[in-house]
């Protein structure tokens, strides 16, 4: 699976959309863009996942470029509660094992 | 629609004692993973069961760790006479037809004293 980089960290203001970027130069054309987060001491939370197309949930939007070197995760309005350590993984299609790497720890102040 | 199940949230073990770890999947999820956390550490991949079969134990440590899914019942992660350094939290995940995108638990804090 390709490596990712992510920003150790990252602040936004409640309210304010929260843009992740992830950058993945070597993925594969059959690797998809998934983004967990772990809300402290809690299990991971699956938000979206993607493989060439923007995706929207519930939860939040995932823009992936066209070549598809890089991605964000917007999540439109912070809240407290986004407060979070969010991973960016590169997975081949149908693969089961999620590498996880550092994440970027979001703040989201209020 | 209860989620992943995992039990208990906290246990203590003295060293060289035996840790069994509990995990039910989400109602109809047949595919069950176990991933570990180490103190101020990331995740990390253990195994990944489907009912009555191993499917990848790559990150299962070779001695004193195994797990099962039985036909009927819980997965369960069992750990023979533990260590300090087997002190994490251990979690569970199920899905239902084998994506990525699964549900965690809440998990298992291991204490080894």
């Amino acid at each position: 699976d390709a490596k990712t980089t992510q920003p150790t960290s990252m602040d936004c203001a409640e309210g304010r959309a929260a843009n992740l970027p992830c950058n993945h130069s070597t993925i594969s054309g059959n690797e998809y863009v998934y983004w967990y987060r772990q809300i402290h001491s809690q299990g991971p939370q699956y938000i979206i996942h993607g493989l060439k197309n923007n995706e929207t949930n519930e939860m939040a939007s995932l823009i992936i470029t066209e070549d598809r070197k890089s991605s964000t995760l917007i999540l439109p309005h912070a809240t407290l509660r986004d407060t979070a350590v969010y991973y960016c993984i590169a997975l081949i299609q149908g693969a089961q094992k999620l590498v996880f790497g550092q994440g970027t720890r979001l703040t989201i102040n209020p | 629609n209860a989620g992943v199940m995992q039990n208990p949230r906290h246990l203590v073990r003295r060293r060289g004692q035996e840790a069994r770890l509990r995990c039910s999947p989400m109602k109809g999820h047949s595919h069950v993973y176990w991933y570990r956390q180490l103190p101020e550490e990331g995740l990390k991949f253990m195994v990944y069961l489907q009912k009555e079969n191993i499917i990848d134990e790559s990150g299962m440590p070779k001695e004193r760790f195994s797990a099962e899914f039985p036909k009927e019942g819980p997965s369960i992660l069992r750990i023979q006479q533990v260590v300090r350094g087997d002190s994490a939290a251990y979690f569970c995940a199920s899905s239902p037809y084998g994506e990525a995108g699964y549900t965690f638990g809440s998990g298992t804090r291991l204490t080894v004293v």
